[in-house]
Formats: structure tokens, C-alpha cells, sequence
């Protein structure tokens, strides 16, 4: 069975200031990897995909993300973070084959953006 | 274009109740999901259906949960009879099987159970 580790539980960054949110993760097979964000009494939404090729993935609100398959990690970077991007924010993985739909998430980031 | 949709967004019952969650998924999706978001365990997916036909249920807690899927624009989580650990949202999200596994999240029903 695949997991998720997301080794921080909050981070509190200045506004303007760079932020990495950090996303390991354990499977035995190949997997795709995502990155959703949560905001205040809302579902989730995607931010940015790993399905395959170029392991820099850029998504939504100027985030990306970074596939290392030696390390397992798939971390999330923002050069410069907005009030906005105040919410939590959520690792998952899936295996490939298709078949196997689910998603197993992290535990989450709360990400707090101090004016 | 309108996306899951679930009902109700808040729910307070009594322990005891027999509680009936509803969602609605996005048009055209096969794949159909049911998670738990609490702060002690975070997100745990319960059960998933595909073509209407539950895949995996190993995530659910215990006989009092049930799912069904009657047709592919409809499914209810019900819980029978409620205990205050049930308390919790109750996240509802479907995509597009065969698809690359994005899926696409309800706004969540916050269920209260007293």
C-alpha cells in the first residue's frame, strides 16, 4: 500500500516570502502524485499534477512542485506567498494502473501567511 | 458547469439518529468517492465506486456506515445509529475513470452528532 508523509503540520511564512511545504511518499509501484489545497469550510481543489515526464510541475496561483523518485519527495514551492494562500494544504498519491482509483492523502499542511 | 454536489452542508442530530448524506457527482464521472475529514485522523477515504458498483468499502468504520450508488448521478452515505465520534465532514468527490486520478471535491457536509 502506497502512503503519505507531510512532515510539518503548520508553517507560518512572512507575506512575499518563499515557503516549501514537504510531501514523501512510500509505494512499492509507480504512482502519480498530486497537490490539492483546502480553504476555510470548502472542499479540495487541485493545485498541480506528477503524472509523468518533466519532474518540475507547475500549477495554480503560481505554485510548483518537484518529483524526486530517488529521495520520494514531491515538495511544493512558492517563490512568493500572498495573504490568499492562507489554507491547508494536502499531499496524495495514487498507483497508476488504472483499476485502482484512490487517492491516499497526507496528513496536510497548514499554511499561515503573517502580513 | 456545476460540480459535486452534496446535501446537507450541516447536519446536528442526537447519538442514536439515523443520519442520510447525498451527493451529487459532476456529469459524465464513473468514479465516485466518500471521505472522512476529521483533525485527529485527517482525510480517510470509506468507500469508492465505480459505474456504480462499490470498488473498495474497506474504509468503512463499521456495519452502522453503508453507501450506495442506485445510478450514476446519485449516491447517499447513511449512518445508522449515529455516535458522537461520527462527527465529522463528510466529503463526497468523483472523477473520470481510466482518467489521470484528478478528482473533484464537494463542498463537504458538516455533521454534528450530539
Amino acid at each position: 500500500a502506497q502512503s503519505v508523509t507531510q512532515l510539518d503540520s503548520q508553517v507560518p511564512v512572512f507575506e512575499e516570502a518563499p515557503v516549501e511545504l514537504r510531501c514523501n511518499y512510500s509505494s512499492s509501484v509507480s504512482v502519480y502524485l498530486f497537490w490539492y489545497v483546502q480553504y476555510p469550510n470548502q472542499g479540495l481543489q487541485l493545485l498541480l499534477k506528477y503524472l509523468s515526464g518533466s519532474t518540475l510541475v507547475k500549477g495554480i496561483n503560481g505554485f510548483e512542485a518537484e518529483f524526486n523518485k530517488s529521495q520520494t519527495s514531491f515538495h511544493l514551492r512558492k517563490p512568493s506567498v500572498h495573504i490568499s494562500d492562507t489554507a491547508e494544504y494536502f499531499c496524495a498519491v495514487r498507483k497508476t494502473n488504472f483499476g485502482n482509483e484512490k487517492l491516499t492523502f497526507g496528513t496536510g499542511t497548514r499554511l499561515t501567511i503573517i502580513p | 458547469d456545476a460540480g459535486v454536489i452534496q446535501s446537507p452542508r450541516h447536519e446536528v442530530t442526537e447519538m442514536g439518529q439515523e443520519v442520510t448524506l447525498r451527493c451529487k457527482p459532476i456529469s459524465g464521472h464513473n468514479s465516485l468517492f466518500w471521505y472522512r475529514q476529521t483533525m485527529m485522523r485527517g482525510l480517510e477515504l470509506l468507500i469508492y465506486f465505480n459505474n456504480n458498483v462499490p470498488i473498495d468499502d474497506s474504509g468503512m468504520p463499521e456495519d452502522r456506515f453503508s453507501a450506495k450508488m442506485p445510478n450514476a448521478s446519485f449516491s447517499t452515505l447513511k449512518i445508522q445509529p449515529s455516535e458522537p465520534r461520527d462527527s465529522a465532514v463528510y466529503f463526497c468527490a468523483s472523477s473520470l475513470s481510466g482518467d489521470t486520478g484528478e478528482l473533484f471535491f464537494g463542498e463537504g457536509s458538516r455533521l454534528t452528532v450530539l
